[in-house]
């Protein structure tokens, strides 16, 4: 069955920390690989990697993928208030357009 | 562009009442999906449609139907309610199919927030 796992499941830094999240998956037929960022509402998209575009950057948030290990890590550098929230990592497949979402990340920034 | 919009925002509803959540996007995307998300378990997939007339079950769709209406429009019926339902109700769409590119990304409308007693 595939699914995707994140670590740790939370985390709390003080303000300019930088952070290491970890997702790991087994995906059958693996295509992409996503982020997202879900403050108290609606997730929302930071990187997609895929075997194209294995290292995304914007900003202070940096993202790679290692497809020999099957692991993506997220990179805060500098982290801010702002980016408390819970960080989602998702798996895509060439078999379905669904994804598989592992159960987050909660990172709580304190000043 | 709106981009993905839900109705409501809120609902309270008693055990066995029956309840549509409406969801419509202005993104032209050929795929939907309804998930519901409840503390400690991530995003789960009720149901999906890969195109308009077509849907398909998710991880967890006992207890829900749903209508692809047009490219725009999904909706999730609650048939009659359970306190187990109780969760927020988030749906999503993507451009999915699209030939020649990795078109995976999905975007997220601001969710329904259900308390079923």
């Amino acid at each position: 069955e595939d699914k995707v796992v994140q670590s740790p499941l939370s985390l709390v830094v003080h303000e300019g920390d930088t952070v290491t999240l970890n997702c790991s998956y087994e995906v059958t037929n693996f295509r992409s690989l996503l982020w997202y960022k879900q403050e108290k509402k609606a997730p929302t998209f930071l990187f997609m990697l895929t075997s194209s575009g294995i290292e995304k950057k914007s900003g202070r948030l940096s993202s790679i993928l290692d497809k020999k290990e099957l692991f993506s890590i997220l990179n805060i550098t500098a982290t801010q208030t702002g980016d408390s929230a819970v960080y989602l990592c998702a798996g895509g497949s060439y078999n379905t357009d669904k994804l598989i979402f592992g159960t987050g990340t909660r990172l709580q920034v304190f000043p | 562009n709106a981009g993905v919009t839900q109705t409501p925002k809120f609902q309270v509803l008693k055990t066995g009442q029956s309840m549509t959540l409406q969801c419509a996007q202005d993104m032209n995307h050929n795929s939907m999906y309804w998930y519901r998300q409840d503390p400690g378990m991530g995003l789960r997939l009720i149901y999906y449609s890969a195109s308009e007339g077509t849907t398909d079950k998710g991880e967890v769709p006992n207890g829900y139907n749903v209508s692809r209406l047009n490219k725009r429009e999904f909706s999730l019926r609650l048939e009659s309610a359970a306190p187990s339902q109780t969760s927020v109700y988030f749906c999503a769409s993507s451009e999915a199919g699209v030939r020649g590119r990795v078109t995976d990304t999905q975007y997220f409308g601001p969710g329904t927030r259900l308390t079923v007693l």
